[in-house]
């Protein structure tokens, strides 16, 4: 079956610009995560959605950046006016619920100039 | 803050022989972990994992090993092949409301021929 997807694969942006990431979790999980990946770095958590509950925000670095589920099924993660710090890989992840195993899409890579 | 750690950065191994990843965690809270393989361009692919109720768990060619007494958890591949190469990362469960995962920085296994 489908994985999850992302899009778009790459974005070059300039700063101080707002760009929008996208993912397509696996159909059927209520749990959508997404993580940054600086280069050749570990994962950093950014924002979890869980059904219908109060995402955790927690991770976020900034108020420049927000995340969205709509219908409980896509998720849009918005970065407004980019700076160069946040080019990273942006990555999801869904699972069928809390605590189960994470299924990660290919990602995200933006560079900021 | 809670982390997890990797003992190697990098693992050059022959092909054929055993490879063991290493790992150390800090929340002795922590109650669920995994691995993850990470090839070059591509978003993490989930190995295993393993719940704290248990100190091992075998996959196809993979185990993974749980020490709670002294916080480690390590990662075994078996007749390690070409494909294996790769970074692989441990990640960890705070066991919090919340089910992000922590991640470490990461060992990248290198697979001589």
């Amino acid at each position: 079956g489908a994985g999850v997807s992302q899009s778009p694969s790459n974005k070059v942006t300039e700063k101080g610009k707002d760009v929008e990431l996208r993912c397509d979790p696996i159909s059927g999980h209520t749990a959508l995560y997404w993580y940054r990946q600086s280069l050749g770095q570990g994962l950093e958590f950014l924002i979890y959605f869980q059904g219908n509950s109060a995402p955790d925000k927690s991770g976020l670095p900034s108020d420049r950046f927000s995340a969205e589920r709509t219908g409980g099924s896509v998720s849009t993660l918005t970065i407004q006016r980019t700076q160069q710090e946040d080019s990273a890989v942006y990555l999801c992840a869904s699972s069928s619920g809390g605590k189960e195993t994470q299924y990660f899409g290919p990602g995200t890579r933006l560079l900021v100039l | 803050g809670e982390s997890v750690g990797l003992h190697l950065p990098t693992l050059s191994v022959q092909e054929g022989d055993n490879s063991i990843i290493n790992c150390a965690y800090s929340n002795s809270a922590s109650d669920y972990f995994i691995w993850y393989k990470q090839e070059s361009g591509k978003g993490p692919q989930f190995i295993i994992d393993i719940r704290s109720n248990m100190d091992k768990r075998q996959g196809q060619r993979v185990t993974v090993l749980l020490n709670k007494t002294v916080k480690h958890l390590s990662l075994q591949i078996a007749a390690t092949q070409p494909g294996d190469s790769a970074v692989y990362f441990c990640a960890e469960n705070p066991n919090d409301s919340s089910y992000k995962l922590i991640f470490g920085s990461g060992t990248r296994l290198l697979v001589r021929p």
